[in-house]
This record gives C-alpha cells, structure tokens and sequence, in this order.
C-alpha cells in the first residue's frame, strides 16, 4: 500500500506570492490533516478535512486554506506568503478517529 | 487546550544501551501516539496506544490515562534510533494532535 504522498518536496518563492501544496492520502483514508513545522513553534496543526468537509481549523491567518476532493486527495494554499511561512509543512492521513495517523514526507517551503 | 511537556529534550546514548521518554498530558484523553522522526524530517508513527502498554520489537509504550502520562522504552539502542521523538494526544478535534517540543535522541557508536 502506498503511503502518504506530498509533492512538491521542495519549494522556494517569494515574499507576496501564493503557492499550492498537494496530498494524496493512503488508500482508503478519508481524513487528511495538515501540520506546520518550524524551528521556533514546533509541529503545529493547521486544518482537518472529512469527505470534504473542514472540521477543524487551527489557530492560523486566513490566508492559509485548503480543500479536500472527492478522491480524498488535498490541497493546501497558502497566500500572500510572509518570511515566516517558511517552514516544513507536513500532510497526514488516517483512517478514522480511532487510528493512527500516518504523514506523508512533507514539503519545505522557503520564502525569501 | 492541552498542554503537553516532554523530557528530557536531549538524551545522548551509547549504542546498545536502553531509554525511557516521558510524555505529560494536562487534560484526560482517550489515545495519545507517539512518532519518530528521523534527521531527513519524516515522521513515523511508533504507536497508537489509548492505555496499557504496546510492544514493537524493541519499542514499547505505556500509557497511564488516569495519571495524565506516558512512556517510550527504547532498548538495546542503535544509531537508526537517532531523531526526535514526539507525543502527541488528540487536542480539540478528535483529528487534530497536540504535539510536544520532543526529545532529541542522539545515540552514538
């Protein structure tokens, strides 16, 4: 079975730009979170979908979205990107709430 | 929300020798999941472990709900163990997981 798969594995834009990250869960998972993590704040959640559905946004600006589709598969957006969007962001999939949660490698995004 | 504290956050082994990691969670949960992650930055889950104790090779996890913590035994250590090893119970969302600063791990030959 294929794991957690993120692309792309690396970026690099600038400050004011937007950029879409990708998801594609484990078969059969119809959870997908998003975490960030950087140096200073550690792993942090961002946002949970279900069938396409937000259930749970963390505590982070409005210009951080994303979306799910009906194949499970996410996208996570990130507009107008600051300096300290620089971070490593991590995708995570799990089956239901009951079990475990598996990441995928993530994506470094740098912002200069 | 829940706070949760891990120690030590930095732990140097000798290879071959055995670890515990502690993990303390501020508020009742019902699981809690322990991940390793390695020096290239991916996280692996070790365990999901709503109480009692879980076994894989040699890891294992405790998890004592009532008393609010939970512990990781690494034995018989070995430089692949190297990394940062985070617990993280469900926060407000029953997806959403709180994570710990973590402990470093850095196990020498």
């Amino acid at each position: 079975k294929a794991g957690v798969t993120q692309t792309p594995r690396y970026l690099i834009k600038t400050r004011g730009q937007q950029v879409t990250l990708s998801c594609s869960p484990i078969s059969g998972h119809r959870s997908v979170s998003w975490y960030q993590q950087t140096p200073g704040q550690g792993l942090q959640f961002l946002f949970e979908y279900f069938s396409e559905t937000q259930r749970n946004k963390g505590n982070f600006p409005g210009r951080f979205s994303g979306r799910q589709f009906s194949n499970s598969r996410s996208e996570m957006n990130v507009s107008t990107l600051e300096l300290g969007d620089s971070a490593l962001y991590l995708c995570a999939s799990s089956f239901n709430e009951n079990s475990p949660l598996h990441f995928g490698n993530g994506t470094r995004l740098t912002v200069t | 929300g829940i706070q949760v504290e891990q120690s030590p956050p930095d732990l140097i082994l000798q290879e071959g020798a055995n670890s515990t990691l502690r993990c303390n969670f501020s508020d009742s949960v019902n699981n809690l999941q322990w991940f390793h992650q390695n020096p290239w930055g991916q996280l692996i889950n070790l365990f999901y472990i709503p109480s009692g104790t879980k076994q894989n090779g040699r890891l294992s996890a405790t998890t004592v709900a009532t008393e609010r913590y939970s512990l990781l035994y690494i034995s018989s250590s070995q430089t692949t163990d190297s990394g940062v090893y985070f617990c993280a119970p469900p926060g407000a969302g029953s997806y959403q997981l709180t994570f710990g600063k973590g402990t470093k791990l850095s196990v020498i030959p």
